[in-house]
């Protein structure tokens, strides 16, 4: 079974620091899929990021960069100097195929981020 | 180019009623999963279609069935509607499974 775990329920942080979003994930695939989507309130998830799971090389985009480490089975997520219009939910997702899952995405509850100004 | 559309947005539904819910992949994407999330959780595989097959199928009774039409449109169907079926339902599609998944702005139906 495939289990994603964010164990940060909620985040409050000021404008211009530096945010991390934890994820954790469980899975007995040797290849799989990572992936970060973000949720504003108008309920749209975002595509972020996709990382296959040969593919430790941590990456930058502009503000936003991950770290996907399978030894710890941990694919986090920083926004550096945040901003109000960053204030979503934030999931993470995880997705294989064992058991006949043909690649479904496994989602986490998700992270609250609030930046305020 | 249009991305994921889902029709409707909101409904409103009375318990024991049946809806369809629709969506458009992003053309010339031939996998079209759906999702349901409920309020303050992560969204919830129900089915995956590639090729209009399904390819797989969610922890869900069998009261939500769906199709993939040969333009890889896709409907959701619910029938006899509970309380708890009250949730966002979300249509994601990509050109393969595994690949990169877009979704639309959901649905937001509501049983009362």
């Amino acid at each position: 079974a495939q289990k994603v775990t964010q164990a940060q329920t909620e985040i409050s942080v000021v404008e211009k620091e530096d945010v991390t979003l934890d994820c954790v994930y469980e899975t007995r695939d040797t290849t799989y899929y990572l992936f970060w989507y973000k949720q504003p309130p108008s309920g749209e998830l975002v595509f972020l990021i996709r990382r296959n799971s040969f593919d430790e090389q941590n990456e930058i985009s502009g503000r936003y960069s991950w770290n996907f480490q399978k030894s710890t089975s941990s694919f986090n997520f920083t926004i550096t100097a945040s901003q109000v219009v960053d204030s979503a939910v934030y999931f993470c997702a995880l997705s294989g195929n064992s058991g006949g899952s043909n690649y479904k995405l496994t989602f986490g509850k998700g992270t609250l981020l609030t930046v305020n100004p | 180019d249009a991305g994921v559309t889902q029709s409707p947005t909101h409904l409103i539904k009375t318990r024991g009623q049946h809806v369809t819910l629709r969506c458009s992949p992003i053309s010339g994407h031939k996998s079209v999963s759906w999702y349901q999330q409920v309020l303050g959780q992560g969204p919830q595989f129900i089915f995956q279609y590639y090729e209009k097959e399904e390819r797989g199928r969610g922890n869900f009774p069998d009261r939500f069935s769906a199709r993939q039409f040969p333009n890889y449109s896709s409907e959701l169907n619910v029938n006899a509607l509970l309380l708890g079926d009250s949730a966002l339902y979300l249509c994601a599609s990509s050109l393969e499974a595994g690949q990169k998944a877009f979704f639309g702005q959901g649905t937001r139906l509501t049983v009362v």
